[in-house]
């Protein structure tokens, strides 16, 4: 069964620090995505970044990065010097090539204090 | 380009009323999605489709039923409304890469 687990319900933190969400996922499948996706206070759905389980290489752009571990089944996403505009709910999602499906995370509400 | 139009955007229906949401996309996508989003809560598939008429169960299709007679409309149907179906349901397609997500219709079953 495929599972996306986000342990951190909600994060505070004051402008400019640097924030890392969590993301640790199970599949059993060889050939996975992994995605994040952003919701701000306006509800709908952006999406950030997609990952294949072939590519381990980190990612970067602008504020923020990604690091891809399949040795921990972590896919986290860190936003550096966050800002006001960071402010958002954020989900980790896995899609698998078997299934179809796209199963996502509880989500991480992140909130940055000005 | 539109990409993925849903509605209505806001709806409130009263228990044991029926109605229809509506999704199409125009991406020529093959794959699509219904999912919905409880308040403070992370999204729960409800049903998806691989192509015009095939669909098929996700985590939480009771109280649902679909219909894919065409590649780009994805209707959702709830027959018999709860408040358990009190919601914000997002309809979704893909070529299998990133979903591209409608903006949502938030329904209240009252």
């Amino acid at each position: 069964a495929q599972k996306v687990t986000q342990a951190q319900t909600e994060i505070s933190v004051v402008e400019k620090e640097d924030v890392t969400l969590d993301c640790v996922y199970e599949t059993r499948d060889t050939t996975y995505y992994l995605f994040w996706y952003k919701q701000p206070p306006s509800g709908e759905l952006v999406f950030l970044i997609r990952r294949n389980s072939f590519d381990e290489q980190n990612e970067i752009s602008g504020r923020y990065s990604w690091n891809f571990q399949k040795s921990t089944s972590s896919f986290n996403f860190t936003i550096t010097a966050s800002q006001v505009v960071d402010s958002a709910v954020y989900f980790c999602a896995l899609s698998t090539s078997g299934t179809y499906k796209y199963i996502f995370g509880t989500g991480t509400r992140l909130k940055v204090l000005a | 380009n539109a990409g993925v139009t849903q509605t209505p955007k806001f709806r409130i229906l009263k228990i044991g009323q029926s109605m229809t949401l509506q999704c199409t996309q125009d991406m020529n996508h093959n794959y699509m999605y219904w999912y919905r989003q409880d308040p403070g809560m992370g999204l729960k598939l409800i049903y998806y489709s691989v192509g015009a008429g095939i669909t098929d169960k996700g985590e939480v299709p009771n109280g649902y039923n679909v219909s894919r007679s065409t590649t780009e409309d994805f209707p959702l149907r709830l027959e018999l409304a709860a408040p358990s179906q009190t919601s914000v349901y997002f309809c979704a397609s893909t070529k299998m890469a990133e979903l591209f997500f409608g903006s949502g219709t938030q329904l209240s079953v009252l």
